[in-house]
């Protein structure tokens, strides 16, 4: 099984200020990689899919990065609606699986 | 407009049996592969299996095989989840989930149910 790593756990962050999430696989994923976002008593929204592409409708501020191990979420300057939980998730191998979460909150 | 409408769930006692529906609509539901997906109360989520558009393939995440059926009847449009042998750690919401259909595998999950509440407890 592919262990995702994602760090921080928390990132607090201001308004229009940029974040950046990282998240890391036990092994290569190449760049089947994505990336959602959760709010709170919601169902997860898709972002980012094949490590860099956004899904339709996302905004432009979310930008994925990254191959093999290392990838990255960026939110360019966040607003009062992205303050939620992230997560990245691979689909490389079976089982598919998720990392544990960035908590992104108000600074 | 895509929807994903679930039903099912529930309290179950350790042992029981349940089995989860997802009804479809808004797009052509033999097209998608389909996910089920869970989240224990206050912590992440869990991938719990996926079945391919023609049911022919079905993957499942190790601690639910033998015990988790996922299955899916397309002329109905509706995806199930039959879950048996229920153990106190299989609490949580159980969302269904769509496949964005941009390759013929999985890629990413682009819409989701309302997700359903599982608690197993006597």
């Amino acid at each position: 099984e592919i262990v995702m790593t994602q760090s921080p756990a928390t990132l607090s962050v201001s308004p229009g200020e940029r974040a950046t999430l990282s998240c890391r696989a036990s092994q290569s994923v190449g760049i089947n990689l994505a990336w959602y976002q959760q709010k709170p008593g919601q169902a997860p929204r898709l972002l980012i899919y094949a490590a860099s592409t956004r899904a339709p409708g996302v905004p432009a501020r979310f930008s994925g990065s990254g191959s093999g191990t290392d990838f990255t979420l960026t939110v360019s300057s966040l607003q009062s609606e992205d303050f939620a939980v992230y997560y990245c998730q691979q689909y490389n191998n079976w089982p598919r699986t998720f990392g544990q979460g960035t908590k992104v909150e108000i600074k | 407009e895509v929807q994903l409408v679930q039903s099912g769930g529930g309290l179950v006692q350790p042992g029981g049996s349940l089995r989860l529906s997802c009804a479809a609509s808004g797009f052509t539901f033999s097209s998608h592969w389909m996910s089920w997906v869970r989240q224990a109360p206050g912590k992440g989520l869990e991938w719990v299996a996926n079945i391919k558009k023609d049911g022919s393939e079905k993957y499942y995440v190790d601690s639910v095989k033998g015990r988790f059926t996922v299955s899916r009847d397309n002329a109905r449009n509706s995806l199930y989840l039959q879950m048996n042998s229920l153990r106190a750690e299989d609490t949580a919401i159980y969302y269904c989930a769509r496949d964005i259909g941009v390759t013929r595998g999985v890629t990413g999950d682009d819409y989701w149910g309302q997700g359903t509440l599982v608690t197993v407890s006597s």
